[in-house]
């Protein structure tokens, strides 16, 4: 597509249950990158793609965090009994390749408020 | 670790000029970013810098010293919609292991006034 595309845009649920958040990202971009903003915070790394691998999952809060990419595009992020300090924005961003100066392009993100 | 220091917030006056500083300590160093994020949009990117020195795009330009670990991103004839969050990242350095991600700052808020 044209842009990294995300849903859902807004997404509000009860503390412990699953959500799951997808991501689109640019046509032809092999690399896939997924960020968490907290209100007022700067921006979390969470998890990297190259391809449907994920070489990096360092930033994954905890194990009821987990992300996956099938066929080198879609991409969905998968939090399991949500918390409130679950509630951010949640970015996905993709860029050409992992290789340095690859611009890496934003969605919208999906605003997630657990209550 | 990663470190990145900028300011929290800024206030300019249209038509003016504002210089926003980053400064970092991180483990690698390759590549040091400049993002632009209005309330509740996502970051959109500005430019990037890999080498020392001033790259210049329009009324934006961004500067780079690797020995000093500083960077700076100057707005010229500043516009109210300028007033955004103005994000630093740095890329660490490649890794065999494949360690790609952007280790960003918390932002400098930045409000233009009349």
């Amino acid at each position: 597509g044209a842009g990294v595309s995300q849903s859902p845009s807004n997404k509000v649920t009860e503390k412990g249950k699953d959500v799951e958040l997808r991501c689109d990202p640019i046509s032809g971009h092999t690399a896939l990158y997924w960020y968490r903003q907290s209100l007022g915070q700067g921006l979390e790394f969470l998890i990297y793609f190259q391809g449907n691998s994920a070489p990096d999952k360092s930033g994954l809060p905890s194990d009821r965090f987990s992300a996956e990419r099938t066929g080198g595009s879609v991409s969905t992020l998968t939090i399991q009994r949500t918390q409130q300090e679950d509630s951010a924005v949640y970015l996905c961003a993709s860029s050409r390749s992992a290789l340095s100066g690859n611009t890496i392009y934003f969605g919208e993100g999906s605003w997630l408020t657990v209550v | 670790g990663q470190n990145i220091d900028q300011p929290t917030e800024m206030t300019a006056t249209e038509g003016a000029i504002v210089q926003i500083n980053c400064t970092y300590q991180t483990s690698g160093f390759n590549g040091l970013f400049w993002y632009q994020q209005h309330a509740g949009e996502a970051p959109t990117f500005l430019s990037y810098n890999v080498l020392d020195g001033l790259e210049e795009k329009g009324r934006f330009s961004s500067f780079l010293s690797r020995s000093k670990g500083y960077s700076y991103l100057l707005l010229k004839e500043l516009q109210m919609k300028d007033s955004a969050s103005y994000l630093c990242a740095v890329r660490p350095i490649d890794s065999g292991a494949g360690s790609y991600q952007l280790t960003f700052g918390k932002g400098t808020k930045l409000s233009v006034i009349p």
